[in-house]
């Protein structure tokens, strides 16, 4: 069975500080890789997304990036996090073979940040 | 574009009192749609989906038909409990592309 996994699960980091969140996907290959941030008491930002290796899109533009070294690996990261960085962090996948007509997004748990 | 209105909240009912989210969306498609629930601290889960006009997706007692000439998806249950307080999030997906465009979420609060 398909499962992902991020990491850390929450982190407390100082403004300025360089920032990296891990996602990985088990049980499937070639999977469109998502990142999302969930801001308190709102909705979900789109923040980047994957189709392969190598290859990210970039929804908004802002001191994050995001890159995908291999398959079922993508990673978030900052090189000076601002206070509004704070947020509840999700990574999702979804699988092309298995669309079915619905396009269907696995969550991971999410990486609570929060800058000081 | 598309794009995906919920109704605001939170939503605070009592223990077995009926509960109804309003999702409308505009597409120029024919999306798909999605309700997605959120528990405290969690990510999100994928509670029921419908892709076609007069489908309905039904779980954990949660309903929503998808109603093409309202272009309409609430989100219905019977009976609430309290396990069932979480945020709600109305989404519909394009089939020509592979994002989601979502609603902004309701919180739905249930009292003992």
């Amino acid at each position: 069975s398909q499962t992902i996994h991020q990491w850390p699960a929450t982190l407390v980091q100082p403004v300025g500080s360089p920032l990296s969140l891990e996602c990985t996907v088990e049980g499937t290959s070639n999977p469109n890789l998502y990142w999302y941030r969930q801001a308190a008491g709102r909705g979900l930002q789109l923040l980047f997304y994957s189709v392969g290796i190598g290859q990210i899109s970039s929804e908004v533009p802002q001191n994050l990036s995001a890159s995908r070294p291999q398959d079922r690996q993508f990673i978030l990261s900052s090189k000076k996090l601002l206070l509004s960085d704070s947020g509840f962090y999700l990574c999702a996948w979804l699988n092309l073979r298995r669309l079915s007509g619905a396009n269907v997004l696995t969550f991971g748990a999410g990486s609570r940040l929060t800058v000081l | 574009g598309d794009s995906v209105t919920q109704m605001e909240g939170p939503v605070t009912l009592s223990e077995e009192a009926f509960l109804t989210i309003n999702c409308t969306y505009t597409a120029t498609g024919y999306p798909s749609l999605f309700w997605y629930v959120q528990y405290p601290g969690e990510g999100l889960q994928l509670l029921l989906k419908a892709t076609k006009a007069d489908d309905k997706g039904s779980n954990k007692g949660f309903e929503a038909t998808y109603r093409k000439e309202t272009t309409s998806f609430h989100l219905e249950k019977g009976s609430v409990q309290v396990s069932d307080s979480a945020v709600y999030f109305c989404a519909l997906s394009d089939p020509s592309n592979y994002q989601l465009i979502w609603g902004a979420g309701t919180k739905l609060i249930i009292k003992p």
